[in-house]
């Protein structure tokens, strides 16, 4: 089975140019996280897709963010314009939906990630 | 999601030591405390997680033991060896029921000499 798969790997950027981030995560699961790490920080939660639709953005730091999730498969993470401080390593997850009718939390599957550098 | 405490954030160990995490979480009502490991250029993996019908788990050399009383649960590698270096993170507990948000803390450093 294919694990989660992000790209590009790297990408080194200008201050004010676009980068798009790709995810495809694992067939069948219904939900896909973005998070950020900064070197040295936390894993930084930015949002939450169920199927198609946006469950919760609460971590998305502001509107130079895009996500999107086509026809629920794979998803996109838009900067534009970014910014020095969008420096990171950005991961996408994704896990099933919950198990059993407590919808007890279950495993996140995290992609490599992809490091994105803005000079 | 609520945040969580971790400590400490590095620990160096020699090989053969036993290495200890410990997670700090504040929601009386979480049901699920998970521990993920990150090797270098790879993404977080789960390694063990554990639910609150239960004090502790073993895999092998790994072990989680939960203290609810407390609001505590702590990552144990016994035996270590120099492929246990690797960043471990705790996530936030998750509760039965609604939207399950992991968030994580700031992550251990683990680094086991030979």
């Amino acid at each position: 089975e294919a694990g989660v798969t992000q790209f590009p790997s790297h990408s080194v950027i200008e201050k004010g140019q676009t980068v798009t981030l790709r995810c495809d995560p694992i067939s069948g699961h219904d939900n896909l996280y973005w998070y950020r790490r900064v070197m040295g920080k936390e894993i930084k939660f930015l949002l939450h897709f169920v199927k198609e639709s946006k469950q919760d953005e609460s971590g998305m730091p502001n509107n130079r963010f895009l996500a999107e999730r086509t026809g629920g498969t794979y998803s996109t993470l838009k900067v534009q314009p970014a910014e020095l401080e969008d420096s990171g390593v950005y991961f996408c997850a994704s896990s099933h939906p919950g198990q059993g009718y407590s919808l007890i939390p279950g495993e996140l599957f995290f992609g490599e990630g992809s490091r994105l550098t803005v000079l | 999601g609520e945040n969580v405490e971790q400590h400490p954030s590095t620990l160096s160990v020699q090989e053969g030591d036993s290495a200890v995490i410990k997670c700090t979480y504040s929601d009386s009502a979480s049901n699920y405390f998970p521990w993920y490991k990150q090797e270098l250029g790879k993404g977080p993996q789960l390694i063990i997680d554990i639910r609150s019908n239960v004090g502790e788990k073993k895999d092998q050399r790994i072990a989680v033991t939960l203290n609810k009383t407390a609001k505590h649960f702590s990552l144990h590698i016994t035996e270590t060896q120099p492929e246990d270096s690797a960043v471990y993170f705790c996530a936030n507990p998750g509760a039965s029921g609604g939207s399950y948000i992991p968030t994580f803390g700031r992550g251990t450093s683990l680094i086991v000499h030979p």
